[in-house]
Order: structure tokens, then sequence, then C-alpha cells
């Protein structure tokens, strides 16, 4: 069965300094990976996606993710973060056939001013 | 072209009572999925449907949970008698077609509250 998980369940994080949120997944065929953001009270918005080719993926408002298999990871990171992205951000997985979504727990991200 | 569209957007119920919530997926979307997402956790499949069928339901409750995507109109996953636990918020999203390079764009959810 496939799992996410996402170890941290608060960041803070200062205003323009860099963020790295980790997710680390469970699955025995290639992963097809995805990033989401729900601000509160909101729906989930996609972030970046990983279906293959380039392990270096760039997503919208200046977040990108990286693909390792060797270490069953994809983890996101935004090398200056804006208040605008407090946010609860998580980490999915999804299989070819059926594309039922397994997501993490959630990280939740506070930007200090 | 408008988004996953989810109504009602809070829907409040007493014990016992039946909630019905909507989905009207994207232009041109034929599959839906339900998700649930308890506080303070992360979303958790329930069902998959295209048009008349029910693909994949591994993830929904054995009793009082039941789903339809018909011919005509939006998915409705319906809720019988409702329960305290059932309080959550449910999100519907659709994709063009099922595979796994297909992405999954989501409603804003309904905010189910049960008293």
């Amino acid at each position: 069965a496939q799992s996410v998980t996402q170890p941290d369940i608060h960041i803070t994080v200062s205003e323009g300094a860099s963020l790295e949120l980790r997710c680390n997944y469970s699955y025995g065929a290639t992963p097809y990976l995805f990033w989401y953001v729900q601000s509160p009270g909101q729906g989930l918005q996609l972030l970046l996606k990983y279906f293959s080719g380039d392990t270096l993926v760039q997503g919208i408002k200046g977040f990108e993710a990286e693909f390792k298999r060797s270490q069953s990871s994809f983890n996101l990171r935004k090398p200056s973060v804006h208040w605008s992205d407090a946010a609860e951000y998580f980490c999915a997985v999804g299989k070819a056939a059926g594309n039922k979504l397994t997501f993490g727990g959630g990280t939740r991200v506070l930007v200090k001013p | 072209n408008a988004g996953v569209m989810q109504n009602p957007r809070h829907l409040v119920r007493r014990r016992g009572q039946e909630a019905r919530l909507r989905c009207s997926p994207m232009k041109g979307h034929s599959h839906v999925y339900w998700y649930r997402q308890l506080p303070e956790e992360g979303l958790k499949f329930m069902v998959y449907l295209q048009k008349e069928n029910i693909i994949d339901e591994s993830g929904m409750p054995k009793e009082r949970f039941s789903a339809e995507f018909p011919k005509e109109g939006p998915s409705i996953l319906r809720i019988q008698q409702v329960v305290r636990g059932d309080s959550a918020a449910y999100f519907c999203a659709s994709s063009p077609q099922a595979g796994g390079t297909d992405t999954q764009y989501f409603g804003p959810g309904t905010r189910l509250t049960v008293l």
C-alpha cells in the first residue's frame, strides 16, 4: 500500500528566509508525486507535480521540488518566503491506474515578519 | 473556464439527518474524486466515479455513505443519519481522464458540521 509521510507538522520561518518541506513516500512502482497548498478555509491548489524526466521540478509561486528515488523523497523548497506563503502544504502520491491520491498529514507553515 | 464547484460551502446538520454534498467538475472533466479531511488531518480518499459508474469506493465507509455521478448533473455525496464523527471538510476533485499523468483539480470543499 502506498503511504506518504511529512515529518514536520509545523514549521516557522522568517519572511525572506528559505523554506524546505520534507516528504517521504512508500510506493511499489514509479510514483506520481504532487505538492498542494491549502490556505485557511480554502481548497487545495496544485503547486507542482512529478511524473518522469528531470528530477528537479519547477512549480508556481517560486516553488520547486526534487525527486530522489534513492531516498524515496520529494522535498519542496522555496529560496525566499513571502508572508502570503503561510498555509498548509500537502504532499501526495498517485498511481497510474485509478489515480486516487494518498496524502501526507500536511505541514503548516507560519511566516514571521 | 470555471473551476470545480462545490455546494454548499458550509452545511450544518443535526444528528440523524441526511447531508447531500454536490460537486460540479470542471468543464470537459468526466472523472470525479471525493476526499474527506478530518480536523487537523490530511485528506483521505473516499470514492472515484466516472459518469454513471463507481470505479473505486475503497475509501467509503460501509454504511450510511453513498455517491453518484449521473449522466446529467453534479456528483452527489450523500451521508445518511449523520453522526458527530462525520464533521469534516469534504473535497471534490476532477480530472479529464484517469491515468497517472493526469492532474486532479480540487474544489473549495464543503464543511459539514454535525450538531
